[in-house]
């Protein structure tokens, strides 16, 4: 699986759109994007993936850049619920096993 | 979505005691379920996938005789901790896939078990 950067921490105010990016420059041709979220002691919950086009689901938008070597996560009115740790993770299938990395910590203020 | 639940969701053990964690897939059978662990701030990671009628695949440097996995059935698949040690103390948390959906990009995961060992 592709190697995956993202920022460690991000803050946004409440009811503003929420942008999370991430890098994956050495992602292959086979791969797809995968955004999942991890709230404080609770198991991991799917976002949403992408491969090339860009996505939309009614969580959030996936935006994959034409190279795809980066790509954005785009919850569009976050909450206080949304505060969360979100993983953005490069994989063939989620049929294999899922690499996490270290993730973004997004905290949405009041 | 699918449902996948852990039990117990806490347990404190003494050391040198072994502790079984169970995850089973509540509204769909999995054929392939994946037991994660996870440090105090660190990220999740893998211990071994487990199948359903066959050995779990353990990751590299994951005790396989420490950390037993059973798969039984498509919808249990259970960890035990053998001789747990504090330093075995950790969010433990399982996943499953849902093939029968078509969504097999999708894993569904588990609340997660919080080990304590004294």
């Amino acid at each position: 699986d592709a190697k995956t950067t993202q920022p460690t921490s991000m803050d946004c105010a409440e009811g503003r759109a929420a942008n999370l990016p991430c890098n994956h420059s050495t992602i292959s041709g086979n791969e797809y994007v995968y955004w999942y979220r991890q709230i404080h002691s609770q198991g991991p919950q799917y976002i949403i993936h992408g491969l090339k086009n860009n996505e939309t689901n009614e969580m959030a938008s996936l935006i994959i850049t034409e190279d795809r070597k980066s790509s954005t996560l785009i919850l569009p009115h976050a909450t206080l619920r949304d505060t969360a740790v979100y993983y953005c993770i490069a994989a063939v299938g989620s049929a294999r096993q899922l690499t996490f990395g270290s993730g973004t910590q997004l905290t949405v203020l009041p | 979505g699918a449902v996948v639940s852990q039990h117990p969701s806490r347990v404190i053990c003494k050391s040198g005691t072994s502790v079984k964690i169970e995850c089973r897939s509540l509204d769909f059978q999995a054929t392939t379920m994946f037991w994660y662990r996870q440090f105090p701030k660190q990220s999740l990671m893998l211990m071994a996938t487990s199948n359903e009628g066959s050995k779990a695949t353990y990751e590299q440097g994951v005790e396989k005789d420490k950390f037993l996995i059973n798969h039984a059935s498509l919808t249990l698949s259970t960890l035990t901790v053998t001789s747990a040690h504090p330093e075995d103390s950790s969010f433990y948390i399982c996943s499953a896939r849902d093939p029968s959906k078509g969504r097999d990009y999708e894993q569904y995961f588990g609340p997660g078990t919080r080990l304590t060992v004294t």
